[in-house]
């Protein structure tokens, strides 16, 4: 039973423009929502988190929208790069477990020069 | 400021053997969280060590087990490897004692069990 879903495996986009990647969750309890970036033979980096208090998140480039009545979070990435090429990861956790995190599947996306 | 350092990056094992893999978090943080990375299942909780005591597990058997010391580094043990087990076994960092907080992630351990 996956509780947070990537249904996008792969996104292309070219260099310039916004890159939209998306993430569903089943689980009401998750109150606290995080995107990390993993390049291969590195470990995952924190890019942006959002609480469920809000409904949005800015850092840069880097915006995290929450709607909690669809369960729904994404990551918008504007102006994508060539060096955003990675594999991104949606993440949840619930209250009292902060660091127990379930993750997505993860999502590759190529900025394409 | 170093980051988490796991060692080691990489060990081959056989059925049937234990492994121990170690975790240095970052200095000044007291919580280490494992992961375990596979293709198919993706990334999974393992377990969560605050100040030296267990706080959270996740759904794995009884063969994986941890333990965190005085100074905050951990360690995890997988006895009775299966092949199964073979996967990137990922450490996590925070500073948060409670609440939320970011994870800084090593740079994991691969474990192959022939």
């Amino acid at each position: 039973d996956q509780q947070v879903k990537q249904n996008s495996p792969s996104l292309s986009v070219q260099e310039g423009r916004i890159s939209i990647l998306n993430c569903d969750y089943t689980n009401s309890m998750f109150d606290y929502f995080l995107w990390y970036k993993k390049y291969p033979a590195e470990g995952p980096t924190f890019l942006i988190s959002i609480s469920s208090i809000k409904d949005k998140n800015e850092d840069g480039r880097f915006t995290v929208f929450l709607n909690k009545s669809a369960k729904h979070l994404s990551l918008h990435i504007v102006p994508s790069q060539p060096g955003d090429s990675a594999v991104y990861f949606c993440a949840a956790s619930a209250s009292g477990s902060a660091r127990q995190l379930t993750f997505g599947s993860g999502t590759q996306l190529t900025v394409l020069p | 400021k170093a980051g988490v350092t796991q060692t080691p990056r990489y060990l081959i094992k056989t059925r049937g053997q234990q492994v121990t893999l170690s975790c240095s978090p970052i200095s000044g943080h007291r919580s280490v969280s494992w992961y375990q990375q596979t293709p198919g299942q993706g990334l999974q909780f393992l377990f969560e060590y605050f100040s030296e005591t267990q706080r959270n597990k996740g759904n794995f058997p009884g063969r994986f087990s941890g333990r965190q010391f005085s100074n905050s580094r951990s360690e995890m043990n997988v006895s009775t490897l299966e092949l199964g087990d073979s996967a990137l076994y990922l450490c996590a960092s925070s500073l948060a004692g409670q609440g939320t907080g970011e994870l800084f992630f090593g740079e994991g351990s691969r474990l192959t069990v022939l």
